[in-house]
């Protein structure tokens, strides 16, 4: 059981849109700490694609965007390519009973 | 670019000790934050431990703590996690990964991982 909450697998056709919800409560998200997203190609290391809530690395396509709100975060994919087929994991800070980095517990994303 | 070798990943028998190693090149070691990171089979990614730049500050996750020893070297640029009492639980890929801040900030560089597998 996973602090932050994803949906197990979404799935969209090519050049469609798809969000990843990642829900966590008062003590990571909701205390104000910062969400971030990886992208894991399987049989590979994952990737940073977004950091602090919203912002991209150098090199990932503006097709990737992010939002924070309340105890909530979302990942948005625009015009859906083949290549983003692969499993999402957020990441945010926890300060209940003991603190801690944690993870959502991933979503594949299938590309139809 | 930034790189992050882990090493000394394999079979170990449960109950049994493990030292990872991950060497670091091409950024400022001594600077930065360093993480352990794991994955079991088909499962997601769970945050081990961290230690701070200069090894004053470390951190566990509950699973491991008491078991679970991380260091670094910051002159040979590598981190290390001693690992003992290994159980099934602990099996799955070790990421060595760097912080960019404090707590909370993102993991912006992942190696490739090494494999641990604890089965009899």
């Amino acid at each position: 059981q996973s602090v932050l909450t994803q949906p197990p697998s979404v799935s969209a056709a090519p050049g469609q849109r798809v969000t990843i919800s990642c829900t966590g409560s008062r003590s990571n998200i909701g205390a104000g700490y910062d969400v971030h997203w990886y992208q894991q190609v399987p049989g590979t290391a994952p990737k940073l694609l977004i950091y602090g809530n919203r912002h991209r690395p150098s090199g990932v396509p503006d097709r990737f965007s992010a939002s924070k709100s309340d105890i909530s975060a979302s990942l948005a994919i625009t015009g859906l390519q083949a290549e983003d087929e692969a499993d999402y994991y957020c990441q945010s800070y926890d300060v209940g009973l003991t603190e801690s980095v944690v993870f959502g517990g991933g979503t594949k994303l299938i590309v139809l | 670019e930034v790189k992050l070798v882990e090493s000394g990943g394999g079979l170990v028998e449960p109950g049994g000790s493990l030292r990872l190693s991950c060497a670091a090149s091409n950024f400022m070691f001594g600077s930065f934050r360093m993480n352990w990171v794991r994955q079991a089979p088909g499962k997601g990614l769970q945050w081990v431990s961290t230690i701070s730049s200069g090894s004053e500050n470390v951190y566990y996750a509950d699973s491991v703590k008491g078991r679970f020893t991380i260091s670094r070297d910051n002159p040979e640029k590598s981190l290390y996690l001693q690992m003992n009492r290994l159980t099934a639980e602990d099996t799955g890929v070790y990421y060595c990964v760097r912080t960019v801040g404090t707590k909370g900030s993102e993991f912006d560089f992942w190696g490739q991982g090494t494999p641990v597998t604890v089965s009899s």
